[in-house]
């Protein structure tokens, strides 16, 4: 298994709504990330689990949560999000630095209403 | 920390021309560099990468580039683009960290 799976592929929510984002893969990899990409930008980075172990947190509001179950799973907690929240997020995984390739999902494209 | 710029915004090209996208990177260490492509409404997939060794780098669909350190660039290279080629090209660079860092990307568009 050489993916990473995002689910949900879409997801509409209300300003007042919580939801969560849900990222697996089976490669063996150990460290995760989401990534935040805005029409016709480059993805942003959010946030890099290591070993299970939040290590990079880049200044992302506290209305996004990341939780790390296992190894195998990122997800990301939604609650009280803003319309500019509305974007396209990525999960990615890799083994840890240095020399790691990226393998990224294929998105979730929020939509905050 | 590192950072990554491409000049080129939107390239325009003609089927059959030739295609080199503009990557320069700025970190002090060692580095990894990647070129993604994004189609359009889909997913970022790897073209290729470099860690070590030859600085030419072979890609998937006839994609190359070159690590030029003294130049701390990354170019990428196409010598003849095809109308499927039509899409968002992001270089990104790590260095000795987790973080893998994208540059502003580039938009190709080709014509028949």
């Amino acid at each position: 298994d050489t993916e990473v799976t995002q689910t949900p592929k879409h997801l509409v929510m209300g300003m007042t709504n919580k939801k969560s984002l849900k990222c697996e893969q089976h490669m063996g990899h150990r460290a995760m990330y989401w990534y935040k990409q805005k029409a016709k930008k480059p993805p942003e980075l959010m946030f890099v689990y290591s070993y299970e172990k939040l290590s990079i947190n880049e200044s992302v509001p506290s209305r996004f949560s990341p939780e790390c179950p296992n190894s195998s799973l990122l997800n990301l907690h939604l609650h009280a999000l803003q319309p500019e929240d509305s974007a396209l997020y990525l999960c990615a995984s890799s083994q840890p630095a240095p020399g790691g390739g990226y393998t990224f999902g294929s998105g979730t494209r929020l939509t905050v209403v | 920390a590192q950072s990554v710029s491409q000049h080129n915004h939107h390239v325009i090209l003609s089927e059959a021309a030739s295609l080199e996208l503009g990557c320069n990177y700025s970190y002090g260490g060692t580095v990894n560099l990647f070129w993604y492509v994004q189609y359009p409404g889909q997913h970022l997939q790897l073209l290729l990468k470099y860690f070590s060794g030859d600085p030419l780098v072979k890609g998937i669909k006839g994609f190359e580039a070159e690590f030029i350190k003294s130049k701390f660039s990354f170019n990428l290279r196409k010598p003849s683009v095809q109308w499927s080629d039509t899409a968002e090209y992001f270089c990104a660079v790590k260095g000795n960290t987790d973080k893998l860092i994208f540059g502003t990307g580039t938009r190709l568009q080709v014509f028949p």
